[in-house]
């Protein structure tokens, strides 16, 4: 059980297009998902956290028109990079938390999304 | 601010030893603490999760300890394969006061190679 499903795992997009990357988890309901960057040999940081049916809160420095998240339903989260640079090419990773059994599970994560701006 | 160190940054050991991970955070306030694996260019694996009451938990060859007070944890992998040779991470989640989800704080991890 808690598995998350995250689409697409590789994108390559031409600066200044917009790009969306879905987070779903498959087995459990999400009230609350986690957006994460990770930067060549550096440690994942977090960037926002997707509230359903609410604005998500941006983590300090992380411009939220830059990166719009939508979170519309209990399974579902996306991570919109608007106008895309090269400087925003990253490794990104959503995560879940599992309500229903989180004492087990804490945070399940997806498989990550390579996004190459050019 | 919580900041998490592992040490250390890189390990490489002959297939069949014994090896020991060691993490390390800055806010005892923790509400859990999790481990995890991650392979080149993939997402997260989690391996083990221990609550803020917790001493230790195992999952097969994998034994993680936490010392709270101290700000401690260790990732103990007995017998090593050549098939554990990734990157593991170790995140914590600070607890709230107010109530709600927390994202986690997570090192730099430990990029461990074993030699078949």
């Amino acid at each position: 059980g808690a598995v998350v499903s995250q689409h697409p795992s590789r994108v390559i997009c031409k600066s200044g297009t917009s790009v969306k990357i879905e987070c779903r988890s498959l087995d459990f309901q999400a009230t609350t998902m986690f957006w994460y960057r990770q930067f060549p040999k550096k440690s994942l940081m977090l960037m926002a956290t997707s509230n359903e049916g609410s604005k998500a809160t941006y983590e300090q420095g992380v411009e939220k028109d830059k990166f719009l998240i939508n979170h519309a339903s209990l399974t579902l989260s996306t991570l919109t990079v608007t106008s895309a640079h090269p400087e925003d090419s990253s490794f990104y990773i959503c995560s879940a938390r599992n309500s229903v059994s989180r004492s087990r599970y804490g945070y399940t994560f997806g498989s990550g999304t390579r996004l190459t701006v050019v | 601010k919580q900041e998490v160190t592992q040490i250390p940054a890189a390990l490489s050991v002959p297939e069949g030893e014994n090896l020991v991970l060691n993490c390390s955070f800055t806010d005892s306030a923790i509400y859990n603490l999790q481990w995890f694996r991650q392979d080149p260019g993939k997402g997260l694996t989690s391996l083990l999760l221990i609550q803020s009451s917790q001493r230790e938990q195992t999952s097969g060859r994998l034994n993680a300890s936490l010392d709270k007070s101290s700000g401690r944890s260790t990732l103990y992998i007995a017998a090593s394969q050549p098939g554990d040779s990734a990157t593991y991470l170790c995140a914590v989640r600070v607890r709230q006061s107010g109530g709600g989800a927390d994202g986690l704080t997570f090192g730099k991890g430990t990029h461990l190679i074993i030699q078949p």
